[in-house]
């Protein structure tokens, strides 16, 4: 039972490449969630998705989209990274509650 | 809005406590309580509903005053598992999501 499964774990962008992270949780959770983490300011919500096929728009969502390709995925793009993207970006799944966290995807852009 | 926790970071020998404080400017249907340790995922330690109850969990305990929109932490007789980042996360009322604000998180380091 792997529960929540970020890829990658590390990258390394140049300013205006474009990536996606990929997120897969095994726990039939209805919601899943998009968080980033840069020293000092906690965690930070970028997207949400409270069910299959519907995503809404957290604390900081500039610069990024989200697709909820079914239950299971949830997957986060940055179209044109900037080095204000640099962070460490954790996706999270739940049914109600608690959260249950990936490990994280550490992303620098140069 | 992020909920305000203090103190920012908290040093402790083993075996004394700790309080951590959260503070929301808006009414909250639920308070959680996360740990970090280092270049790891957040664990959720509790929860809160709203109506003032206090949960306990081994050593570590909290209590959440909606009136004051405020919840605490209280971690007695610390042991050095104890230490970390702790984060409060809130949700804002009552829904399906369970979507929650997070605040900038309380650094606890215990020491021999």
């Amino acid at each position: 039972n792997a529960g929540v499964t970020q890829t990658p774990k590390f990258q390394v962008l140049k300013t205006g490449q474009s990536m996606t992270l990929q997120c897969a949780q095994d726990m039939n959770h209805n919601s899943m969630y998009w968080y980033r983490q840069d020293p000092g300011m906690g965690l930070r919500l970028i997207y949400y998705s409270a069910s299959e096929g519907t995503t809404d728009k957290g604390e900081v969502p500039n610069g990024y989209n989200v697709s909820r390709l079914n239950k299971r995925e949830f997957s986060l793009r940055l179209e044109s990274a900037a080095p204000s993207q640099t962070s460490v970006y954790f996706c999270a799944s739940s049914d109600l509650s608690p959260l249950h966290f990936g490990n994280g995807t550490r992303l620098t852009v140069t | 809005q992020q909920p305000v926790q203090s103190p920012q970071a908290v040093i402790l020998r083993e075996g004394e406590d700790a309080v951590i404080n959260c503070s929301s400017s808006k009414a909250l249907y639920s308070v959680h309580w996360y740990r970090q340790k280092h270049g790891e995922a957040p664990i959720f330690l509790m929860i809160l509903l709203k109506g003032g109850e206090q949960k306990g969990h081994d050593k570590i305990s909290a209590s959440f005053n909606e009136k004051k929109q405020q919840s605490s932490l209280y971690l007695t007789a610390s042991q050095l598992s104890y230490s970390g980042t702790y984060f409060c996360g809130t949700e804002i009322r009552s829904s399906n999501t369970g979507k929650l604000i997070f605040g900038q998180g309380t650094t606890l380091q215990v020491k021999p």
